[in-house]
C-alpha cells in the first residue's frame, strides 16, 4: 500500500536535546512538507521541500533543521534551540508541486519532559 | 495571504445533510478553495477542491458563490465518521508562481449526534 509513514508515533525527549523525526513516502511524491500543530490550533507550516537537494522554510522555521537526500524522506530535527517543542508534528506530501491534495502521514507527538 | 473565516463549530444529526461555510473575501483570481478534514489524533485528510464551477466527488460536493467570495462545503448524509474539524483553505502561490503552500486555520469542528 502507499503512503507516508511517520515514526515514532509518541516521542519524548529531556530540555535541551536535539531529536529527530522521521517521515518517509512511497507515492513516488516530489513535494513533502513538515506541519506543527498546537492543542486546539490549525497547522503551521515548518518546512517544506518540492525536490530532492532543495528545501524552504516556512512559518515557523527557527529551531528546525531538515535534510532532502531522497525523494522518498523527509527528516525533521527538532533542535535545542526550538523554545517550545512540545506539539504535534505531521509531515505530507504531494504529486505536485502546486500542494493540492496533499496526504498526510498519522503524525508524531513530541512531549519535551 | 487571502484568509477564510468559518465558524468555530457545528452540529447535525446523522443521515442529514450538514453545509459547511466558509468566507474568503480577499481571494484572488487564481485562488484554489480546498477543504480537508481532521479527525482527533490524526493527520488532516483531503475532502476537495474547486476554482470556480461547483465540485462532486465520492466524499462531498463544493458550492462556489458565483463572486468567490464564499464556499460551501456539503456533506449529503453525515455520518458519526464525519465528526471531524473542517478546515477551508486557499492555496497561496508565492516564489514566481513555481511554489505553493497551504494554510490552516482553526477549521470548524464538525459534531454528529446519532
Amino acid at each position: 500500500d502507499g503512503g507516508i509513514t511517520q515514526s515514532p508515533k509518541y516521542l519524548f525527549r529531556k530540555e535541551g536535546q536535539n531529536v529527530t523525526l522521521s517521515c518517509e513516502q512511497n507515492l513516488n511524491h516530489d513535494a513533502m512538507y513538515w506541519y506543527r500543530q498546537d492543542p486546539g490550533q490549525g497547522l503551521r507550516l515548518i518546512y517544506y521541500s518540492q525536490i530532492v537537494n532543495d528545501f524552504q522554510k516556512g512559518d515557523i522555521a527557527e529551531g528546525y533543521s531538515v535534510s532532502r537526500e531522497k525523494k522518498e524522506s523527509f527528516p525533521l530535527t527538532v533542535t535545542s534551540a526550538q523554545k517550545n517543542p512540545t506539539a504535534f508534528y505531521l509531515c505530507a506530501s504531494s504529486g505536485d508541486r502546486g500542494g493540492v491534495g496533499q496526504f498526510f502521514g498519522p503524525g508524531t507527538r513530541l512531549t519535551v519532559l | 495571504d487571502a484568509k477564510t473565516t468559518q465558524p468555530n463549530s457545528m452540529e447535525s444529526n446523522e443521515e442529514e445533510p450538514v453545509h459547511l461555510p466558509c468566507n474568503h473575501s480577499t481571494i484572488s483570481g487564481t485562488d484554489y478553495i480546498h477543504w480537508y478534514r481532521q479527525l482527533p489524533s490524526q493527520g488532516p485528510e483531503y475532502v476537495i477542491h474547486g476554482l470556480t464551477s461547483n465540485v462532486n466527488n465520492r466524499m462531498a460536493s463544493l458550492a462556489i458563490a458565483e463572486d468567490r467570495k464564499s464556499s460551501t462545503l456539503i456533506l449529503h448524509r453525515a455520518t458519526l465518521r464525519d465528526a471531524a474539524v473542517y478546515y477551508c483553505i486557499l492555496r497561496d502561490v508565492f516564489g514566481g508562481g513555481s511554489n505553493y503552500k497551504l494554510t490552516f486555520g482553526k477549521g470548524t469542528l464538525l459534531t454528529v449526534n446519532p
